[in-house]
């Protein structure tokens, strides 16, 4: 079945720097990934919908300079949290939107667990 | 904007069956989910239904689907331990190109030994 990966599975740094999150496609191309944020104990919110070879789309509320995306291939985009702050701390989950169509083509990664201290 | 809901918590005895409701706004949702998510992982896709579909069974899941009232039910019969987890029922609206989801806020499944 298609599979998303997310790397690091988790991860803490300090205030002020930056911390770079992969999600990659890992057998099927994905023209649209999504990056979504969840807090403890609530849902997901979508952050902005990525697509390859174009800019983000960034969701209301959601600064576009804090969090830079790139989907430079079919099956890689990264999010960039820059100079994070400890109220970035979040889970972070992507997901991948297939080719072909239908109604479940969107695969979710593991998650990113991000700890800034 | 489109809203989920759903309640927070649900607690059942192993064996019996689960419920968990979930009730929606998007008049024009086309597909509606349910996901699991266990601690610490990512999100499990688990079954979804078309919006012109009224049920959808498959093996221990039963999606029930209420268009006019906007409401979504998952059964999962026979509740084991291993189905302690959080159940995330979303929504996908219409329109070209239009693949993002909506979800609710979960429900927290316990299953009593």
């Amino acid at each position: 079945g298609a599979v998303v990966s997310q790397h690091p599975s988790w991860v803490i740094c300090k205030s002020g720097t930056s911390v770079k999150i992969e999600c990659r496609s890992l057998d099927f191309q994905a023209t649209t990934m999504f990056w979504y944020r969840q807090f403890p104990k609530q849902s997901l919110m979508l952050m902005a919908t990525s697509n390859e070879g174009s800019k983000a789309t960034y969701e209301q509320g959601v600064e576009k300079d804090k969090f830079l995306i790139n989907h430079a291939s079919l099956t890689l985009s990264t999010l960039t949290v820059t100079s994070a702050h400890p109220e970035d701390s979040s889970f972070y989950i992507c997901s991948a939107r297939a080719l072909a169509g239908g109604p479940n083509e969107q695969f979710f990664g593991p998650g990113t667990r991000l700890t800034v201290l | 904007g489109e809203d989920v809901e759903q309640s927070l918590f649900l607690s059942v005895r192993e064996g019996d069956s689960s419920v968990i409701n979930c009730t929606y706004t998007d008049s024009s949702s086309t597909y509606l989910y349910w996901y699991k998510q266990e601690p610490g992982a990512g999100l499990q896709l688990l079954t979804y239904i078309f919006s012109n579909m009224d049920m959808k069974q498959d093996q221990r899941l039963t999606v029930l689907l209420n268009k006019k009232d906007k409401h979504l039910s998952l059964r999962i019969a026979d509740t084991q331990t291993g189905d302690s987890a959080i159940y995330f029922c979303a929504e996908r609206g219409a329109g070209a190109g239009s693949y993002q989801l909506t979800f609710g806020k979960g429900t927290k499944l316990s299953v009593i030994p």
